[in-house]
């Protein structure tokens, strides 16, 4: 069966720290990978989506990037936080070329910046 | 940018009772779906109806689609205390059909 990890759980960052979050996905190959955040009360963004290794889409111009070295490793980074970066992220992913199946999520990572 | 708007917000009923949630958004679609998160947890899918579609059922769920209105609809029949989460919409389509576009969900309170 398909599992997806996302880890740290949590993570108390500085401004200006850099970031790296990982997400995996085990029993599939060549997933659709994304990343969303989420604010507090508020519903999901997508920032990346990634249709294969090394293709990345961005959606919303920020300071994080996203990564596929392999078929199914997802990382999140950033440089330098702001304290506007905190927030839950999600890392997710669905079947290539399947449009009619959902989405499975990670358990997210709790992002506070201070 | 949001696609779909859940509405209401917040939801309170007690144990027993059915809980509607409805959900309109803006373009076109390839197909709808609802999501559920408990607190602080990932998003666990629910059910998936598509653009042809105009009504689907899994258990205690059914979900009803209008695309003339663009609108949906999610009802939790019989709710219990564990039915409690946010429950959100996501589309497909407009062009891509992989990506999805969620709303800002509603939260749902199930008293016992």
């Amino acid at each position: 069966s398909q599992t997806i990890h996302q880890w740290p759980a949590t993570l108390v960052q500085p401004v200006g720290s850099p970031l790296s979050l990982e997400c995996t996905v085990e029993g599939t190959s060549n997933p659709n990978l994304y990343w969303y955040r989420q604010a507090a009360g508020r519903g999901l963004q997508l920032l990346f989506y990634s249709v294969g290794i090394g293709q990345i889409s961005s959606e919303v111009p920020q300071n994080l990037s996203a990564s596929r070295p392999q078929d199914r490793q997802f990382i999140l980074s950033s440089k330098k936080l702001l304290l506007s970066d905190s927030g839950f992220y999600l890392c997710a992913w669905s079947v290539t070329g399947r449009t009619n199946y959902g989405y499975t999520f990670g358990s997210g990572t709790r992002l506070t910046v201070v | 940018s949001q696609q779909g708007e859940e509405d209401p917000q917040a939801l309170s009923i007690q144990e027993g009772e059915n809980a509607t949630m409805n959900c309109s958004y803006k373009t076109s679609i390839n197909n709808l779906q609802w999501y559920r998160q408990n607190s602080g947890r990932g998003l666990v899918h629910l059910i998936l109806i598509r653009s042809n579609e105009r009504e689907k059922h899994s258990g205690r769920l059914r979900v009803t689609l209008d695309t003339s209105k663009k609108s949906s609809s999610l009802l939790i029949t019989a709710s219990r205390a564990a039915d409690t989460a946010s429950y959100f919409c996501a589309t497909t389509g407009g062009g891509s059909n992989y990506k999805l576009t969620f709303g800002k969900g509603t939260l749902l309170t199930v008293n016992p």
